[in-house]
């Protein structure tokens, strides 16, 4: 079947530095894809998303590149603080409208002061 | 706005008991669904809706039902729970405009089956 999957399970980094979050999926029909944030204990929080016929979008902090030939989505954190220590997961989209979402297994985040 | 609220947040079932999970947005959303996940796991679609009276099997529907007879509110029905089930159960909520939009989540049920 279809999946999405992240190629590291944990990542460390220190406070202030930037971090870069890896996704490759595998089902070249999607056409959009979201970055979530999930704090324990708490569902998911929409970071930002882009579509199939962009290869970057910024948000505050952020940003989502896309690669389709090689099927390869990132997430890059600017100036890491604290509270971006969370599991990250990608998501891809597989039907019309943001309702048929297939998730990665995650990425751990920790900040290290 | 309250956003997407669940209830409740723990239960602990024995196995064959049945329970219904509850979920209300009130956000006037059209599309609603249901996910669960399991430990160290992203999320798995179960079911979805995209409007009242509309209802659609996810990637994992079985031993799970749902309807949507109001906009506001999406139940999850567990027939006869099993072991297998333990899980976190996450509601979204989302609206449709001719595009894409980012889903809303609760902050979810935690169930245990004995």
């Amino acid at each position: 079947g279809e999946s999405v999957g992240l190629h590291l399970p944990t990542l460390s980094v220190q406070e202030g530095d930037n971090s870069i979050i890896n996704c490759a999926y595998s089902n070249s029909a999607s056409d959009y894809f979201i970055w979530y944030k999930q704090e324990s204990g708490k569902g998911p929080q929409f970071i930002i998303d882009i579509r199939s016929n962009m290869d970057k979008r910024q948000g505050q902090r952020v940003t989502v590149l896309l690669n389709k030939t090689v099927k390869h989505l990132s997430l890059q954190i600017a100036a890491t603080q604290p509270g971006d220590s969370a599991v990250y997961f990608c998501a891809e989209n597989l039907g019309q409208g943001a309702q048929k979402l297939v998730f990665g297994q995650g990425t751990r985040l920790t900040i290290n002061p | 706005n309250a956003g997407v609220t669940q209830t409740p947040k723990f239960q602990v079932l024995k196995t064959g008991q049945s329970m219904t999970l509850q979920c209300a947005q009130d956000m006037n959303h059209e599309y609603m669904s249901w996910y669960r996940q399991d430990p160290g796991m992203g999320l798995r679609l179960i079911h979805y809706s995209v409007g009242a009276g509309i209802t659609d099997q996810g990637e994992v529907p079985n031993g799970y039902n749902v309807s949507r007879s109001t906009t506001e509110d999406f139940p999850l029905r567990l027939l006869s729970a099993a072991p297998s089930q333990t899980s976190v159960y996450f509601c979204a909520s989302s609206y449709w405009q001719g595009t894409y939009n980012e889903q809303f989540f609760g902050p979810g049920t935690r169930l245990t089956v004995l």
